[in-house]
């Protein structure tokens, strides 16, 4: 079975420095999906960025990028220039490309937290 | 607007008292899912819908049924809550095929409390 692991259950950083989030997961698959979603005070799940595993070329989106780093099952977010709207928790998941299930894994999530 | 709506947002409940939370979704989506949330393990399936009259459990069904009479509704129901089911659960829906990553939208999730 998957699982996905974020070993960071809070980081801190000053406003408009920048912040990497780290996720790692464990797999027998080839192909799959990596997802970073933001969860506010709102509660509300937020898709921040998206990764498809046969795509060597990092996603990017904005000031959100990931570092993908396969053959480590290495899933990293870095957030630049942060911001105080940037506070909450980060979750990492991710999706086989195979289930019919459509199920996604998630890890216990990292709560980020910024200085103004 | 294309969204996922839960009700109740929050609810309050007793041991034994039937309850439904409902989730409907105005996109059209064939795939819906509900998810609990729990401090420390992230989020967890409960059931899920591929299309109407066709669900199948997740990972953490017990003491939850589903029905998918409509494509637009997928109710999450309690027949019987238990303290061990206070949780936040969250709705989630998508479209179904071999067309990349489909992606989730969530519903703006319910805050259930069980004394």
């Amino acid at each position: 079975a998957q699982t996905v692991t974020q070993s960071q259950p809070e980081m801190s950083v000053q406003e408009a420095e920048t912040v990497t989030l780290s996720c790692t997961y464990d797999t027998s698959e080839s192909d799959y999906y990596l997802f970073w979603y933001k969860q506010p005070p709102s509660r509300q799940m937020i898709l921040v960025i998206r990764q498809e595993a046969y795509k060597q070329q990092n996603a990017t989106e904005n000031r959100f990028s990931v570092n993908f780093q396969k053959a480590a099952k290495s899933f990293s977010l870095k957030i630049s220039d942060s911001q105080l709207g940037d506070a909450a928790m980060y979750f990492c998941a991710y999706r086989s490309v195979t289930d019919s299930n459509y199920q996604l894994i998630w890890g216990a999530g990292t709560k980020l937290i910024i200085k103004p | 607007e294309a969204q996922v709506t839960q009700n109740p947002r929050y609810l309050i409940t007793v041991t034994g008292k039937k309850l439904t939370v409902t989730c409907s979704q105005n996109m059209n989506h064939e795939y819906m899912s509900w998810y609990r949330q729990d401090p420390g393990l992230g989020l967890r399936q409960i059931y899920y819908s591929m299309n109407v009259e066709v669900t199948d459990k997740g990972d953490v069904p017990e003491g939850y049924k589903v029905s998918r009479k409509e494509k637009r509704n997928f109710p999450l129901i309690l027949e019987s809550p238990s303290p061990n089911q206070t949780s936040l659960y969250f709705c989630a829906s998508s479209l179904y095929g071999s067309s990349g990553a489909n992606v989730l939208t969530f519903g703006a999730g319910s805050r259930l409390t069980v004394l």
